[in-house]
């Protein structure tokens, strides 16, 4: 069964750290880009961080740029979203997804279910 | 960056019916647009690409049709388990996403 688990998410201050995790299995982890969508509390999706097959390249949306760093290990099938200096709008549920690569840009085919990420003091 | 805005944001239809979601990119996107289910306490589900090419095990009952700024996202004949939050992603530059059409029993 294709599937991503998620884990790391918690209760940190503003300021603060937090490393999400994403297993992956199921599929060639290798071959995929992946990538971080996150959805705030009552609101829509936005898409938060995408990195290559071998790392070659990331990109972020500019409101974490400079404070998020996604990373993966092709060997473990892991993701990472390593998130610093943590703001109260960055509260939101942080799903691990699966890119599907198209002509222009990446769909996102394969989700895992979530971790939920709290900034609040 | 581009604005994807979402119309309307809570449509109520009746089982059975057909329900229209709308989208709408605030610069043409071409046909890089896709479609995502979300019910109550799970992850989306891809149901549309490409605008119009519906993902692996999605019914035929979803169509998805436009280009440019305009889209649309077509359920017929609306099941139980079709009610739920669909939202529209652009990925012609980065990637944005709408707010999301609540679909209702009405």
């Amino acid at each position: 069964e294709v599937q991503l688990v998620e884990s790391g998410g918690g209760l940190v201050q503003p300021g603060g750290s937090l490393r999400l995790s994403c297993g992956a299995s199921g599929f060639s982890f290798r071959d995929y880009w992946m990538n971080w969508v996150r959805q705030a509390p009552g609101k829509g999706l936005e898409w938060v961080a995408s990195i290559q097959q071998d790392e070659s390249q990331e990109f972020y949306v500019d409101s974490v740029k400079g404070r998020f760093t996604t990373s993966r290990d092709n060997a473990k099938n892991s993701l990472y979203l390593q998130m610093n200096s943590l703001r109260v709008e960055d509260t939101a549920v942080y799903y691990c997804a699966r890119g599907y690569y198209l002509i222009r840009g990446l769909a996102f085919d394969i989700w895992g279910q979530g971790t939920m990420v709290t900034v609040s003091s | 960056e581009i604005v994807m805005t979402q119309s309307p944001a809570t449509l109520s239809v009746s089982p059975g019916d057909r329900a229209t979601l709308s989208c709408r990119a605030s610069q043409s996107v071409g046909s890089s647009l896709a479609w995502y289910q979300q019910r109550p306490g799970q992850a989306p589900r891809l149901l549309i690409y490409g605008a119009s090419t519906r993902a692996t095990t999605i019914p035929a009952r979803f169509s998805g049709s436009g280009s440019g700024t305009e889209f649309t996202l077509t359920i017929s004949s609306l099941q139980s388990e079709d009610f739920a939050v669909y939202s529209c992603q652009q990925y012609y530059h980065s990637s944005t996403f709408g707010q999301g059409t609540k679909l209702e029993i009405k």
